[in-house]
Order: structure tokens, then sequence, then C-alpha cells
């Protein structure tokens, strides 16, 4: 069965530091793109950071960059997401998702609270 | 960098047909994916590359894109397909791998 399962959110003061993580089952990782999408409490899909198979192509959202960081480990069928100097507004359920055509696969989400 | 602009909601009764739109600079352009969010769900995917369907989606949604309007279209709507509908386009703009979604449509069936 293809799967992501996202993990390592949590409760967090302003300007701390967490570490997402993906783990993705039932498919060849290393051949796909890999990407994070968050979504705020009752609000929409925001696109945060994708990283392309090899890790040679990176991209960011302007909210976030400079302050989050995507990677991932192919040996480990793994993608991760460090977050540094959290903000209030980047409280939200932050989901993985695998590029093929589209997203054709999303995990189940993980919620980061951003709060004192 | 680019927008993508859908109606907050839309609604339709059982049987009909319901059209969503997505609204962008030369759209038609580019290769639109549409989702389908239910309540405490994660998003699916339901047409990609304008109008193609993954495995699994019912031949019910479609989709279309033309000039600066993407649309998907659901005949025969059901109870079930009450969600929220977001579109999609990789942004060529960026030299880096960007995304772009809708802000998202409610579906409403009444």
């Amino acid at each position: 069965e293809v799967q992501l399962v996202e993990s390592g959110g949590g409760l967090v003061q302003p300007g701390r530091s967490l570490r997402l993580s993906c783990a993705a089952s039932g498919f060849t990782f290393d051949d796909y793109a890999m990407h994070w999408v968050r979504q705020a409490p009752g609000k929409g899909l925001e696109w945060v950071s994708g990283i392309s198979w090899n890790s040679g192509s990176i991209g960011y959202a302007d909210s976030v960059k400079g302050r989050f960081t995507i990677s991932r480990d192919n040996a480990k069928n793994s993608l991760y997401l460090q977050m540094n100097s959290l903000r209030a507004e980047d409280t939200a359920l932050y989901y993985c998702a695998k590029k093929d055509n589209a997203f054709d696969i999303w995990g189940q989400g993980t919620m980061v609270t951003v709060s004192s | 960098s680019y927008v993508l602009t859908q109606p907050p909601s839309v609604s339709v009764a059982p049987g009909q047909t319901a059209r969503i739109t997505c609204g962008g600079n030369n759209i038609g352009s580019k290769s639109v994916h549409w989702y389908q969010q239910k309540p405490g769900q994660a998003p699916v995917l339901v047409v990609y590359d304008d109008s193609d369907r993954p495995s699994g989606i019912p031949e019910r949604f479609s989709g279309s894109n033309s000039g600066n309007t993407a649309t998907l279209t659901i005949s025969r709507v059901e109870a079930g397909d009450e969600a929220d509908y977001y579109c999609q386009v990789w942004d060529s703009s960026s030299d880096r791998l960007g995304v772009v979604f809708g802000g998202g449509t409610k579906l409403t069936v009444l």
C-alpha cells in the first residue's frame, strides 16, 4: 500500500524549532519529488516547500524562506522539514505529498501549534 | 507571483451539474490539477493535467482549461461530493519547484 506518514508535530513556543518527518512506503521513493503543504485551521492549502528526487532542486514559499529547510534521505525513504524561528502564523496541519504529474499521494498530516 | 482565483462557494442540487472555476493569467498555457478535501481528511487528487482522472475517480469528475479559466465539472452531483475543492498549478515563474494553490471552493449539495 502506498503510504505517507508524517510525525514530529506538537506545541512549540514562538522562536523555537521543530523537525517534521515523513515516512514513505509502497513506492520507489527516490523516483519522485516530494513536497510539504500546510493548512492553517479553517484556511486553504498553502505550499511550503519541495525537493527533487536527488535533492538537486529545492524550493520554498516566501513565507518560510530562510527559516525552513527541506531535506530527504532516500536510503531511509524519508522526507524532513526543519522549521526554525517559528511564528504563530506557522500554526497549521503539515502534509507531505508525493509529486507525480500532480500531488497524487498525501499523508494525513501532523499538527504544529506555535504558541506561548 | 502567480495567482489563482476561485469562487468561495458553489451550491448545487443533487443530480445537477456543478462547475467550479479557477482563474489565472493565461492559465490555459499551464497544466491544472484539482483536489477534493472533505472535513477532517487529507486532500485527494480528482483531476490532473487539466482533464485526466486518477484511477478510482468517477467519470462524473471532468476538467477543462482554456484562456484565463480552468473548470472542474462534477456531473450528477451526489451528497458525498460535498467538500472543498482546490485548483493547483506549477509556478513556472519561480526558479525552483514553485507551487500555487487556489483559495478553495466549498461545494454545497442542497
